[in-house]
């Protein structure tokens, strides 16, 4: 088992350009979640998924677009990439919705420059 | 609006001096409390689940407690190994599992 794996680990990009980050896991599990973190803000929800084919925005989701095609994969992509949202970008992923089975298991991280 | 207050943002340890860091929070309708360790350069590592005032959870030399208002994780007799920021979430009542974390407590153990 992997768990949550995020391509690429490291990424620079120039204003203006695009990239898609990619989020896979093998558990099965039916909520997906990418978050970003910044120096002193802590992890904020940019868009989520409760299951394949479904999506929805979170706190901080101007600027990038997601897609789960499949269920075990979530991806994140950014149109045209600003400096603002250089951070370091993670995936999560839940079981479901029951009660006992809350907790989100992270990815490792994707560290994203946008110069 | 759903809140989450760490403090401190950042706490020094000798090897063996045990303390607690602290979660504040306002949250419409708790359904749980989360604690992670993360490590620099890695995920968020779970630690704990927290659902009732009272609660409490253990796991080697850290304690999770949880009141209507607040979390604390107390660290006894700490080791260098557990130098890391330990971040707290809450999720409210709604089934989507949206986490609102806090800023973090960076915890240094120095031998």
């Amino acid at each position: 088992n992997a768990g949550v794996t995020q391509t690429p680990k490291f990424r620079v990009l120039k204003t203006g350009q695009s990239m898609t980050l990619l989020c896979a896991q093998d558990m099965n599990h039916e909520y997906m979640y990418w978050y970003r973190q910044d120096p002193g803000m802590g992890l904020r929800l940019i868009h989520y998924s409760v299951g394949e084919g479904t999506t929805a925005k979170g706190e901080v989701p101007d600027g990038y677009n997601v897609s789960r095609l499949k269920k075990q994969n979530f991806l994140l992509g950014l149109e045209s990439a600003a400096p603002s949202q250089t951070s370091v970008y993670f995936c999560a992923s839940r079981v479901s919705g029951h009660l006992t089975s809350d907790t989100q298991y992270f990815g490792p991280g994707t560290r994203l420059t946008v110069l | 609006e759903d809140q989450v207050t760490q403090s401190p943002e950042a706490l020094r340890l000798q090897e063996g001096e045990s303390s607690s860091l602290n979660c504040s929070y306002t949250v419409s309708g708790l359904r749980g409390l989360f604690w992670y360790r993360q490590d620099p350069g890695k995920g968020p590592e779970f630690l704990f689940t927290l659902y009732s005032a009272g609660e409490e959870k253990e796991k080697e030399r850290l304690k999770a407690t949880l009141t209507k208002k607040e979390s604390f994780l107390h660290i006894t007799a700490p080791k260098p190994e557990d130098s890391a920021t330990y971040l707290c979430a809450v999720q409210a009542a709604s089934n989507t599992g949206k986490l609102i974390f806090g800023q973090g407590t960076t915890l240094q153990v120095k031998p």
